[in-house]
C-alpha cells in the first residue's frame, strides 16, 4: 500500500524568504500524480501545484515550485518570497493512476513571521 | 454552482444522535468524494460516487455510516448513533470524471462535534 509522509509538523519563515516543506512517499508504481494542497483557517482545501510522476521536469507555479526526485521518492514544495497568505497547513498527497482515492500526508503547518 | 457547498458548517450533537451531512458539489462534476479529517491528522477517505455507478464504498469505518448521491448532484453523508470518536471535519470534493488527475475541488467542510 503507498504511504506519503510528512516529517514536518511545524516549519517557520521570515516573510520575503524561501522555505521548502518535504515529502517522501512508497510505492512500487511507476505511473502516479503527486499534489500539494493548502488548507487554510477557512478549512477548504486548496490546490497548490501537482506533479505526474512520468514527468523529469518539475512543476512550477508563480512562487510555487516542487523538487521531484523519483528514484528518492521524495516530492518537497519550495514557496519563494513568502507572504502572510501563505500561512496554513500543506499536505501533500499521491494519486495513483489506477486508483481515485488521494493518500495524505500528516501536514506542515506554515508559520510566516512578519 | 461555482464551488462545492457544504451544510451545515458546524454541527454540535449528542452521542447516540443521528446527523446528516450534506455536499452540493459543482455543476457538471460527475465524480464525488467524502473525506474525514480528525485534528491535526491528513485526509481519511469514506466514499467515492461516479456517475450512477455502484459507489466505492470501502473507506467508510463502520455500518454506522452511510451516504447518498442522488444522480450527479447532491450527497448525503449520515452517521447513525454517533460516538465521541466521530467527532473530525467531514470534507466534500468533486472533480470531473477522471479528472481527479488534476485534483479535486473541495468544499470548506462540516466540523462535527459530538459531546
Amino acid at each position: 500500500a503507498q504511504t506519503v509522509t510528512q516529517s514536518q509538523p511545524e516549519m517557520s519563515v521570515q516573510e520575503a524568504e524561501t522555505v521548502t516543506l518535504s515529502c517522501t512517499y512508497d510505492t512500487s508504481e511507476s505511473d502516479y500524480y503527486l499534489f500539494w494542497y493548502k488548507q487554510p483557517p477557512s478549512r477548504q482545501m486548496i490546490l497548490v501545484i501537482r506533479q505526474e510522476a512520468y514527468k523529469q521536469q518539475n512543476a512550477t507555479e508563480n512562487r510555487f515550485s516542487v523538487n521531484f526526485q523519483k528514484a528518492a521518492k521524495s516530492f518537497s514544495l519550495k514557496i519563494s518570497d513568502s507572504q502572510l497568505g501563505d500561512a496554513a497547513m500543506y499536505f501533500c498527497a499521491y494519486r495513483s493512476t489506477s486508483n481515485y482515492q488521494l493518500i495524505w500526508g500528516a501536514g506542515t503547518k506554515l508559520i510566516i513571521k512578519p | 454552482g461555482a464551488g462545492v457547498s457544504q451544510s451545515p458548517s458546524n454541527k454540535v450533537t449528542e452521542k447516540g444522535k443521528d446527523v446528516e451531512l450534506r455536499c452540493d458539489p459543482i455543476s457538471g462534476h460527475t465524480a464525488l468524494y467524502w473525506y474525514r479529517q480528525r485534528l491535526g491528522q491528513g485526509l481519511e477517505f469514506l466514499i467515492y460516487f461516479q456517475g450512477n455507478s455502484a459507489p466505492d464504498k470501502s473507506g467508510l469505518p463502520s455500518d454506522r455510516f452511510s451516504a447518498e448521491r442522488t444522480g450527479e448532484s447532491v450527497s448525503t453523508l449520515t452517521i447513525q448513533r454517533t460516538q465521541q470518536e466521530d467527532s473530525a471535519v467531514y470534507l466534500c470534493a468533486s472533480s470531473l470524471a477522471h479528472g481527479g488527475n488534476y485534483g479535486y475541488t473541495f468544499g470548506s467542510g462540516t466540523r462535527l462535534t459530538v459531546v
